[in-house]
């Protein structure tokens, strides 16, 4: 799998708009980006993925470059809850089934 | 309904024991998965099994080995403990028989934190 970039920690204020960026400049053709997210002490739990177009759902969007050199997972409104490592991860959707982890990032949400 | 179970949460044991990690998912997905987080909190996958095949990492040592008595269970066992096989193991299954973008979700259970002293 093609590899992510992503800041190791950011720090969102409770009810205000979260911007977590990703870079993969050697994503290929058929690489969907993946965002997983792990809150502490639980398993990673999956959020939103997309191939070029931007995607909505009831967690979060994703806003995917022109380029798909980068992409950006937006949490509308950060709760608590929210805070958590989030992970950015590119997958072939023909290549097999595994996911490869990167470090995350960390995401620190003040009340 | 818990979707993915792991059991037990906890496993404390010694050094040179056999362990084994059981997991169910009752999801009806055909693909199975173990993941290993060490102290550093990196995610590793270690293997990745449905009933046609098993890969594995090729560096997870063989003494870990994945066994799946029906496709609703992947149970994890583990030869000869040793310190350095202390980490938190998830488990996790997904469909990939799904058509789009449905495929290749994974839904992870809540972990097993083993610690060999």
């Amino acid at each position: 799998d093609a590899k992510t970039t992503q800041p190791n920690s950011m720090e969102s204020n409770e009810e205000e708009p979260v911007h977590l960026p990703c870079n993969h400049s050697t994503i290929s053709g058929t690489d969907y980006i993946h965002w997983y997210r792990q809150l502490p002490s639980q398993g990673p739990e999956y959020v939103i993925h997309g191939l070029t177009s931007n995607v909505n759902n009831r967690m979060a969007s994703l806003a995917i470059a022109e380029d798909r050199k980068s992409s950006t997972l937006i949490l509308h409104r950060a709760t608590l809850r929210d805070a958590a490592v989030y992970y950015c991860i590119l997958r072939d959707n023909n290549a097999g089934n595994m996911l490869t982890f990167g470090g995350g990032t960390r995401l620190m949400v003040k009340p | 309904d818990t979707a993915v179970s792991q059991t037990p949460k906890y496993l404390v044991t010694q050094m040179g024991n056999d362990k084994s990690i059981k997991c169910e998912q009752n999801l009806g997905h055909d693909t199975m998965y173990w993941y290993k987080q060490d102290s550093k909190k990196f995610l590793k996958i270690m293997f990745s099994y449905n009933n046609k095949e098993l890969i594995i990492n090729e560096t997870v040592p063989n003494r870990f080995s994945p066994k799946s008595p029906d496709k609703a269970h992947l149970n994890l066992h583990i030869n000869s403990l040793e310190l350095g096989d202390s980490a938190v193991y998830f488990c996790a299954s997904s469909h990939q028989q799904l058509a789009g973008l449905a495929k290749n979700i994974q839904y992870f259970g809540a972990g097993t934190r083993l610690s060999v002293l």
